[in-house]
């Protein structure tokens, strides 16, 4: 099935530093979640964004919804070792937004 | 405030075997989507359903079949296991009404085929 591109696969960072991960798509969404994924937990909303340009912060956390409509990223702020997971973009459209569109996934190591 | 809930957690068929996985929504949520996430993978969408029917369907063949119940809640039937449908099934639920694309994840269910 359709996934979106999402980048880098993996990162492995020092606690505090900065981390970005976006997302492409070669179809347009009218709306852009960024979820995180615990080992053995289901995937939980961090943020949406539902405006071509629209910029969103939650916390330490900020997501952009690109122009184009086929691009999203997420910015997180002075990593802490809890931020460590799966972070998942996904896009949504169409006459039905249940059906999400979903990323590979960006693994994020804090190292303390 | 209850969320949304999956049972059972984990379970090992063998092939051929059917399996029924069972979700109940968030409280005040309607709608119910079921996911397929295979180990190291993004969730892949299988179906959705509101208002007891079946909506709209991912590119899953016809061994996946689903229900919803009067009270939202949902099944997900798999026939004819076979060793690719081991994966993690997530259920997600959201109100129709608010047709945002904010869905909420249960834990999911693992199923693995032998």
């Amino acid at each position: 099935g359709q996934q979106l591109n999402q980048s880098p696969q993996s990162m492995f960072i020092q606690e505090g530093e900065d981390v970005s991960m976006n997302c492409t798509s070669s179809s347009i969404f009218n709306t852009w979640l960024w979820y995180k994924q615990d080992p053995g937990e289901g995937p939980v909303l961090l943020i949406a964004l539902y405006k071509a340009g629209e910029l969103t912060s939650n916390g330490r956390l900020t997501a952009q919804f690109g122009i184009t409509r086929k691009d999203s990223f997420l910015n997180i702020s002075a990593s802490i070792p809890s931020d460590v997971g799966i972070y998942f973009c996904a896009g949504a459209g169409g006459t039905s937004y249940g059906k999400l569109t979903f990323g590979q996934g960006t693994i994020l190591t804090v190292h303390p | 405030d209850a969320g949304v809930t999956q049972s059972p957690t984990h379970l090992i068929k063998t092939r051929g075997q059917q399996v029924t996985l069972r979700c109940s929504p968030k409280s005040g949520h309607d709608t119910v989507s079921w996911y397929q996430q295979a180990l190291g993978q993004g969730p892949q969408f299988i179906f959705q359903y509101y208002e007891e029917e079946e909506r709209q369907r991912g590119n899953f063949p016809d061994r996946f079949s689903g229900h919803q119940f009067p009270n939202y809640s949902s099944e997900l039937n798999v026939n004819a296991l076979l060793l690719g449908d081991s994966a993690l099934y997530l259920c997600a639920s959201s109100l129709d009404l608010e047709n945002t694309g904010e869905l909420f994840f249960g834990e999911g269910s693992r199923l693995t085929v032998l």
